[in-house]
């Protein structure tokens, strides 16, 4: 959808090693979002993006830290895994149009043990 | 708090009946946002309304802003249809999004 390709699509990691996600899209969209996805709840915010070095951070941040180099790339780096990080991760964008449609990726499904 | 919350939670239905997804939310907002899940699979968009009613195929979705309730329909359901539905509220106070937790819905052959 929207050209946006997350990888890897599965990882599995042991407690404190520093994971990073990749989001990758080809729309040269403005706005770029990480969420998570757990049972019982909503896709929770992580950080986003709105341009080029210019992020923020979500209602769950802790934990989590982004980079945008690129207007294609933003990345999603958990510095020392915890278990409570396991979960499937969706990257999605957004163009700068007002009231653009957001745009998902498939997910990465994260594993901490 | 819940900013957006749907109902219901879980539907099982026929094929060929027609149901109803429901969305109310309590944040002011530009637009509103249905998306589709399928089991182990990504988010789809289906429709963002900030008015009235829009129609694609066997889905139907409307707004009404004055009760900030929005609704979902889907007509001769079929077991395709199967998945997990997410209502997504655009906030006008900045660039962000409140997410419901999502109908899964099963329609049986």
């Amino acid at each position: 959808d929207a050209g946006i390709t997350q990888s890897p699509r599965h990882k599995v990691t042991e407690t404190g090693t520093p994971v990073t996600l990749r989001c990758h899209q080809t729309e040269n969209h403005r706005y770029m979002y990480w969420y998570r996805q757990d049972p019982g709840h909503g896709l929770r915010l992580i950080h986003y993006s709105y341009g080029v070095k210019d992020t923020d951070k979500g209602e769950v941040s802790d934990g989590y830290s982004v980079s945008r180099s690129k207007t294609e790339d933003f990345l999603l780096t958990l510095e020392s895994a915890t278990s409570s990080q396991t979960s499937v991760y969706f990257c999605a964008t957004r163009g700068q149009k007002h009231n653009s449609p957001l745009h998902f990726g498939n997910g990465t499904r994260l594993t901490v043990t | 708090k819940n900013e957006v919350e749907q109902s219901p939670q879980n539907l099982t239905a026929q094929e060929g009946e027609f149901i109803t997804i429901n969305c109310s939310y309590s944040v002011g907002i530009s637009a509103l946002h249905w998306l589709q899940q399928h089991p182990g699979g990504g988010i789809v968009s289906l429709f963002m309304l900030s008015s009235g009613k829009k129609k694609h195929g066997r889905l139907i979705a409307t707004i009404n802003i004055q009760e900030k309730h929005s609704s979902l329909h889907i007509t001769a359901s079929h077991p395709r249809d199967s998945a997990v539905y997410i209502c997504a509220a655009d906030s006008n106070t900045g660039n962000q999004f409140y997410f419901g937790t999502g109908t899964s819905l099963t329609v049986i052959p």
